[in-house]
């Protein structure tokens, strides 16, 4: 059961535009919603993370959005880099169950 | 600051082998969990183990398993391998667990044959 969806695996960008990356989830449960970046034959590392009781959180490039009602997260990012291209995967978490559940990720390629 | 070690990064093992898989974690960290990467599935979560307890368990067989030592360095163990295990096999740590965004590495790659 796929309590986390990336729904688009892949994401084409033109340098110093936005890149939206969407996320859904089916838990209402969720206290807590991450995203994480992967580099080809490296680890995830972590990029942003936000509440479930905040609507916004920003850093930097990286905005990241929580829609609780439609649940619905996104990752803006402005403006795109090359550097910025990789894997990103949204993750949920629930206190309760001390478990992070990983969305299958969406390939963003950003075109120089 | 050392991040978080795995060993070794890639493993081909045949069909009905077992396998050991290492983590050291970064230090302090007490946090281990494991996740296994295929194309199409995302991250799937195997287990967690905090202070040598296994502390939350995902929904994989019992040919699963793993460990947590005193010094938070963690073991995983595949018995009787499937094709199907052929996965990318991350560990991460943090501190406390809980919801702290967790630091990984770079994985184990394995491959059966």
């Amino acid at each position: 059961d796929q309590q986390v969806k990336q729904n688009s695996p892949s994401l084409s960008v033109q340098e110093g535009r936005i890149s939206i990356l969407n996320c859904d989830y089916t838990n209402s449960m969720f206290d807590y919603f991450l995203w994480y970046k992967k580099y080809p034959a490296e680890g995830p590392t972590f990029l942003i993370s936000i509440s479930s009781i905040k609507d916004k959180n920003e850093d930097g490039r990286f905005t990241v959005f929580l829609n609780k009602s439609a649940k619905h997260l996104s990752l803006h990012i402005v403006p795109s880099q090359p550097g910025d291209s990789a894997v990103y995967f949204c993750a949920g978490f629930k206190n309760t169950g001390n478990q992070f559940y990983f969305g299958t990720g969406t390939s963003l390629t950003v075109i120089p | 600051k050392a991040g978080v070690t795995q060993t070794p990064r890639y493993l081909i093992k045949t069909r009905g082998q077992q396998v050991t898989l290492s983590c050291s974690p970064i230090s302090g960290h007490r946090s281990v969990s494991w996740y296994q990467q295929t194309p199409g599935q995302g991250l799937q979560f195997l287990f967690e183990y905090f202070s040598e307890t296994q502390r939350n368990k995902g929904n994989f067989p019992g040919r699963f398993s793993g460990r947590q030592f005193s010094n938070s360095r963690s073991e995983m163990n595949v018995s009787t391998l499937e094709l199907g295990d052929s996965a990318l096999y991350l560990c991460a740590s943090s501190l406390e667990g809980s919801n702290q965004p967790q630091h990984f590495g770079d994985g184990t790659r394995l491959s059966i044959l």
